[in-house]
């Protein structure tokens, strides 16, 4: 069983362009969370979805942030005009139900803007 | 919110070496779990334990919800051990459950 696959697994951009990450759950989980680790910090939570729905995205900034959970694919955190401080490590998990339990995550995608 | 110390914040051993790290947190827990980043930052799930007692190869974890705190305990520590040690948790009831909490983890250096 494949674990969280996340991808790019690095990604440079320059200031100003456009940052996709996808992430696709394990084989039967239904819920997505992303998060992000900004340097020498721990993992702050972003948003959390379904597929076809936001469920709390009161972690992501309000501006230039989105996610999505399409009901075919992956994933998407979708970040417009990057900024350098954007740059972090961005975490998916999954999980097989929603509200508790536990969280499986992916190896992460790190994004530098130059 | 949830307050989650790790202690200490870092910590250096000879290889072949035991540790404990702790984690405390503030406030009544439905998820606990302890996470390795190795020093490429992949982040590796290491114990789920909302309550009790795990044990996988030289590693294992005891949570004691009651006294909110948990310990991860790593025995014969070689150098692939070093990294990061992340203590997250989720807290029991609430809308919003379903958010980790991290601590800001042990920085742990296993030496040759």
């Amino acid at each position: 069983n494949a674990g969280v696959m996340q991808n790019p697994r690095h990604l440079v951009r320059r200031r100003g362009q456009e940052a996709r990450l996808r992430c696709s759950p394990m084989k039967g989980h239904s819920h997505v969370y992303w998060y992000r680790q900004l340097p020498e910090e721990g993992l702050k939570f972003m948003v959390y979805l379904q597929k076809e729905n936001i469920i709390d995205e009161s972690g992501m900034p309000k501006e230039r942030f989105s996610a999505e959970f399409p009901k075919e694919g992956p994933s998407i955190l979708r970040i417009q005009q990057v900024v350098r401080g954007d740059s972090a490590a961005y975490f998916c998990a999954s999980s097989p139900i929603g509200h508790t339990g536990e969280l499986f995550f992916g190896e992460g995608s790190r994004l530098t803007v130059l | 919110g949830i307050q989650v110390e790790q202690s200490p914040p870092d910590l250096i051993l000879q290889e072949g070496a035991n540790s404990t790290l702790r984690c405390n947190f503030s406030d009544s827990v439905n998820n606990l779990q302890w996470f390795h980043q190795n020093p490429w930052g992949q982040l590796i799930n290491l114990f789920y334990i909302p309550s009790g007692t795990k044990q996988n190869g030289r590693l294992s974890a005891t949570t004691v919800a009651t006294e909110r705190y948990s310990l991860l305990y790593i025995s014969s520590s070689q150098t692939t051990d070093s990294g990061v040690y992340f203590c997250a948790v989720q807290v029991e009831g609430g809308g919003s459950n379903y958010k980790l909490t991290f601590g800001k983890g042990t920085l742990l250096t296993v030496n040759p």
